[in-house]
């Protein structure tokens, strides 16, 4: 079975402090996707970055970077110098990888990132 | 492209009453899945389908019931609304790009549904 732990529940940061948002994650296939999930205060849910599971190089996206770590089965989200833009909850989500068929994706249950000015 | 459309934006229902909650893709998407958010649960999977006549349930498919009759549309009816089914419902749609290459889900802009 999958699952996926987001221990944070909410975190408050002042504007221009740097943020980490964990994500640990548990499944028994080799090959799987995980994935960050933005949802701002309007309600939709915006996707940030997919990472396939045989790829464990850190990607950076402007002040946005993830650290993927197969060994402590980590996919954490770092925000730096934060601005508040940035609040909304974040989910991260596991998906199995099996050609054709329906991809079950399980979310984890979000962590609320508070950026006050 | 609109994406995927879901309508209405807010529905407000008595105990008992049924409704259908309306999902559109205009990406040619296989996959589409309805979810409900919960406070404190995530997102879970309600129904899912990878393509036209083809569905199955997901983790949550009591008190749901799905079609897909065209790829671009995949409703989701409320045969006797509870409370319990107050929340906010997600379709989503996806692809598989091949070469064991999943994609990401394409998200609607959510129901959210309150059931009294």
């Amino acid at each position: 079975a999958q699952k996926v732990t987001q221990a944070q529940t909410e975190i408050s940061v002042v504007e221009k402090e740097d943020v980490t948002l964990d994500c640990v994650y548990e499944t028994r296939d080799t090959t799987y996707y995980l994935f960050w999930y933005k949802q701002p205060p309007s309600g939709e849910l915006v996707f940030l970055i997919r990472r396939n599971s045989f790829d464990e190089q850190n990607e950076i996206s402007g002040r946005y970077s993830w650290n993927f770590q197969k060994s402590t089965s980590s996919f954490n989200f770092t925000i730096t110098a934060s601005q508040v833009v940035d609040s909304a909850v974040y989910f991260c989500a596991l998906s199995e990888a099996r050609r054709g068929g329906y991809q079950k994706v399980t979310f984890g249950t979000g962590t609320k990132l508070q950026v006050i000015p | 492209n609109a994406g995927v459309t879901q309508t209405p934006k807010f529905q407000v229902l008595k105990t008992g009453q049924s409704m259908t909650l309306q999902c559109a893709q205009d990406m040619n998407h296989e996959y589409m899945s309805w979810y409900r958010q919960d406070p404190g649960m995530g997102l879970r999977l309600i129904h899912y389908s990878v393509g036209a006549g083809i569905t199955d349930q997901g983790e949550v498919p009591n008190g749901y019931n799905v079609s897909r009759s065209t790829t671009e549309d995949f409703p989701l009816r409320l045969l006797s609304a509870a409370p319990s089914q107050t929340s906010v419902y997600f379709c989503a749609s996806s692809y598989w790009r091949g070469a064991n290459l999943n994609t990401e889900a394409f998200f609607g802009q959510g129901t959210r549904l309150t059931v009294v």
